[in-house]
């Protein structure tokens, strides 16, 4: 049964940082890519980023690139998401997603985060 | 920077097809998906590489492409259908810079 488990998420100022982590379990994680997927209040999905099973290559948002670090620890299953200079349109539940021919197949519940003064 | 196009609703009595189409420039050389998302829940993933079904999704649903244009079919719509579905691809670059849809609510009463 995969499973995978966002945590991290909560209130930031503008300008902040907040590290997101999504634990993953039930399937072998360093043989898998993992996104990163972020849903605003009442709006659609957008994805953020996407990093290799092994790390070598990390693609990410033109939204987001520059600001947001993608990166995971196959040794402790965990995938990680470095949020930086969080602006008010960051404000969003995020998901982390496994792959399914390189797209986001299972999803966690997703994390809140929002950035507000 | 690329995008794909969805209808914002679709509207269908039960027991009705339900057609669902998303359009996309890179589509005739990516592979299109498609999620079903319920009010407060995560998505799920309901078809993969265009016209695959995972496991545990009934057969009711199925994909289809042709040119730019990819379509979801949901044969004999029932109330449970009810939902959020949005494409899913990635842009022609040869990299995995992924895009959604803009989702199109599907409405079956």
């Amino acid at each position: 049964q995969v499973q995978l488990v966002e945590s991290g998420g909560g209130v930031v100022q503008p300008g902040g940082s907040l590290r997101l982590s999504c634990a993953a379990s039930g399937f072998t994680f360093s043989s898998y890519g993992m996104h990163w997927v972020r849903q605003a209040p009442g709006k659609g999905l957008e994805w953020v980023a996407f990093i290799r099973y092994d790390g070598s290559n990390k693609y990410y948002a033109d939204s987001v690139k520059g600001r947001f670090t993608i990166s995971r620890d196959n040794s402790k299953n965990t995938l990680y998401l470095q949020m930086n200079s969080l602006r008010a349109e960051d404000t969003a539940v995020y998901y982390c997603a496994n792959t399914e021919a390189a797209a986001p197949k299972h999803w966690g519940q997703g994390t809140l985060v929002t950035v507000s003064s | 920077s690329y995008e794909l196009t969805q209808p914002p609703s679709v509207s269908v009595s039960p027991g009705q097809t339900a057609r669902i189409t998303c359009s996309g420039d890179a589509l005739p050389k990516k592979y299109p998906y498609w999620y079903q998302q319920k009010s407060g829940q995560a998505p799920v993933l309901v078809i993969y590489e265009d016209s695959k079904r995972p496991s545990g999704i009934p057969e009711r649903f199925s994909g289809s492409s042709s040119g730019t244009m990819a379509t979801l079919t949901i044969s004999g719509a029932q109330v449970e259908d009810e939902a959020d579905y949005y494409c899913y691809s990635t842009d022609s670059s040869g990299n995995h810079r992924g895009v959604f849809g803009g989702g199109t609510k599907l409405t079956v009463l």
